[in-house]
């Protein structure tokens, strides 16, 4: 059983740019919750998919957004990229919604210049 | 209404002693209350968790404290050790939410001196 995996594990991006990061969620998941962790704060959930669609959203702008396929693997883009969203970005996955555990992955350290 | 409070900020222990960190919420809609354990380069990993019908929740050295009328939790480490040098991070949940979605604390750093 493979855990959950994310690519790519470091990025740079300039403002303004436009970026995409994966995530293969963990054998038999079929929920993805996406969440942004800034430097020395703790993770602040973005969205989450369950079954290829969303299924709730935190507080973040539309800019933010989120795809799921069938294999279960998503995608977190961010268009217009700002200084701010310089962080790790967290994707975990859970064999769907309710109290299940959330399994996080390693997470995907962007920094925007 | 959706914040987690937690303290304190960074915490050093000598090995072999009791590691103590403490969270707060407002939310009286949250049901779910895990710790998760973070390595630097890692993803956070769930320690223990606890639901408001018990009042604590022990697993191996670990152990969950939960008062619900004061709506305050903790998380006690028992004989730690410098391998327990991590970030915790306390977060709640609601089944009111239909994500279950995770609000976490700010992080504790806990370092272990041998």
């Amino acid at each position: 059983e493979t855990g959950v995996t994310q690519s790519p594990t470091h990025l740079i991006k300039t403002r303004g740019q436009q970026v995409t990061l994966r995530c293969s969620s963990q054998s038999g998941h079929n929920t993805v919750s996406w969440y942004q962790q800034a430097l020395g704060q703790g993770p602040q959930f973005i969205f989450q998919y369950y079954r290829e669609e969303e299924n709730g959203r935190g507080n973040f702008p539309p800019r933010f957004s989120g795809l799921q396929f069938p294999n279960y693997s998503s995608e977190l883009n961010v268009n217009a990229l700002e200084l701010d969203d310089s962080a790790l970005y967290l994707c975990a996955s859970s064999s769907g919604t309710g109290w299940q555990t959330q399994y996080f992955g390693p997470g995907t350290r962007l920094l925007v210049l | 209404q959706q914040q987690v409070k937690q303290s304190p900020q960074s915490l050093i222990v000598q090995k072999g002693g009791i590691s103590i960190i403490n969270c707060a919420y407002e939310n009286t809609a949250f049901d779910y209350f895990p710790w998760y354990q973070q390595f630097p380069g890692k993803g956070p990993a769930l320690l223990i968790a606890i639901r408001p019908d018990v009042s604590e929740k022990k697993e191996g050295r670990f152990t969950i404290s939960f008062n619900k009328s004061a709506k305050q939790f903790s998380l006690h480490i028992m004989d730690s050790q410098p391998g327990d040098s991590a970030t915790y991070f306390c977060a709640a949940s609601s089944q009111t939410d239909s994500s279950y979605k995770l609000i976490f604390g700010s992080g504790t750093r806990l370092l272990v001196r041998p």
